[in-house]
């Protein structure tokens, strides 16, 4: 079985200051690594995902992450945040041979003025 | 259309009613999904299906839950008797080939309130 622990339910922060949301995982096997965001009414969107190769991970809207298999983390980083960044953001992973992709239980990220 | 199209978007349903909800995935989109997402929660797996086959459905709460394919490409999920827990948004996705190609590309969802 695989599970997801996102840390942090909720983080504020202020515009233009950076911001790194956490995300643990659990896995018996390899993994794949994908977060997701999700703007208000909106359907979610990939902003990024780990298959193999390079353990730093470059997405859309300027984030990266990077997968770290002793510490079985995941973590989303962006240097600069803006207003339009504000929105929930969700931790996925799945072992590939599993159809199913299992989600953390998200962070809502806010980003002040 | 050019994305995953989901209706309806909002549904309110009484007690025991049954619902039926749409899924119109991507054209050519071969994998299709099904999530349950409840207030402040992340999305749960609900099923899946390859073409018009379901090859998991580990994840359909109840026997009150039924969801079909029939020609591999619009996908219906019906909840039969509905009670107040069911209520949630639910959201379909669809990917051109297995989950480990890495994106599923998500509908808007329809979001069910039993009162």
């Amino acid at each position: 079985a695989q599970s997801v622990t996102q840390l942090d339910s909720q983080v504020p922060v202020f515009e233009e200051a950076p911001v790194e949301l956490r995300c643990n995982y659990s896995s018996s096997v390899s993994v794949y690594l994908f977060w997701y965001v999700q703007y208000p009414n909106q359907g979610l969107q990939l902003l990024l995902k780990y298959l193999s190769g390079s353990t730093l991970v470059k997405g859309i809207n300027g984030f990266e992450a990077e997968f770290n298999k002793s510490q079985t983390s995941f973590h989303l980083r962006k240097p600069s945040v803006h207003i339009s960044d504000t929105a929930e953001y969700f931790c996925a992973v799945s072992d590939g041979s599993a159809r199913q992709l299992t989600f953390g239980s998200g962070t809502q990220l806010t980003v002040l003025p | 259309g050019a994305g995953v199209s989901q209706s309806p978007r909002y549904k309110v349903a009484k007690r025991g009613q049954d619902v039926a909800l749409r899924c119109d995935p991507i054209s050519g989109h071969v994998s299709l999904f099904w999530y349950q997402q409840a207030l402040g929660q992340g999305p749960e797996f609900l099923t899946y299906f390859q073409n018009e086959a379901q090859l998991d459905k580990s994840g359909l709460p109840s026997d009150r839950f039924f969801a079909e394919r029939p020609e591999g490409s619009v996908s219906t999920l019906k909840i039969q008797r509905t009670q107040q827990e069911d209520s949630a948004v639910y959201l379909c996705a669809s990917t051109l080939g297995g989950l480990n190609t890495g994106e599923l590309f998500f509908g808007e969802g329809s979001r069910l309130t039993v009162l």
